[in-house]
């Protein structure tokens, strides 16, 4: 089955204790990205990449990093995690080519204490 | 600075009633409009837009494009309760289309 999977679904941490949010996708799509998504903002994008090792900002990327060492992982880590990144998080794939829909993951809720 | 803009932000309808959701945007680099319906999920997509004046129709579904004023719309008629969901607009820009920007969401709760 074509699908994004996203790891874990949920997530507590505390403020300051790195991790990472996994993003797999098994329909060989050259574009990735990540997405945060808050009451009243909507889905903000935090960085893309085009394909393997062409990563690049979105709207909010601080306090973020990424990868793309692979075409079908694109891991996003927090490095030192702060309570404002408490949000729900989507990582999405699409064909490169501007009529290709974006495809999401089911999402990853992060609260940071 | 890029802007998708939603209007209402949240509506209220009876099961049967038309609904029209609004989407205008200032974005450079136009390339595409998506709408995506998200429940409690994922968004899944619905329609992708690039051009003025067609109309895409899935079912009750159906939107349309204006490139000139710089809107789309979203209608759903005959609603039914498995429509209550939010409704997403996306407008892709840069070369490749695939940077998305998106609306803050429309809320459509359709009552039996």
């Amino acid at each position: 089955e074509a699908q994004v999977t996203q790891n874990p679904r949920y997530l507590i941490t505390v403020t300051g204790k790195k991790l990472t949010v996994t993003c797999s996708q098994n329909m060989n799509h050259e574009y990735m990205s990540w997405y945060r998504q808050d009451p009243g903002l909507g889905l903000r994008q935090i960085y893309y990449s085009m394909n393997v090792e062409v990563t690049d900002k979105g709207d909010v990327p601080e306090g973020y990093k990424v990868s793309r060492k692979e075409k079908r992982n694109f891991p996003l880590i927090l490095e030192s995690p702060s309570p404002n990144q408490t949000s729900l998080y989507f990582c999405a794939s699409s064909y490169r080519g501007y009529v290709s829909p974006l495809h999401f993951g089911n999402g990853t809720r992060l609260t940071v204490t | 600075e890029d802007k998708v803009v939603q209007s209402p932000l949240s509506l209220v309808v009876h099961e049967g009633d038309t609904v029209t959701l609004n989407c205008s945007y200032e974005v450079t680099n136009f390339r595409s409009l998506l709408w995506y319906k998200q429940e409690k999920k994922a968004p899944t997509f619905l329609f992708m837009l690039t051009s003025s004046g067609i109309e895409k129709k899935s079912g009750r579904l159906s939107s349309i494009l204006d490139k000139k004023e710089l809107f789309s719309i979203l209608n759903i008629t005959a609603t039914q309760t498995g429509d209550s969901a939010v409704y997403l607009c996306a407008v892709g820009r840069d070369n490749y289309g695939q940077n998305f920007v998106f609306g803050p969401g429309t809320r459509l709760s359709v009552l039996p």
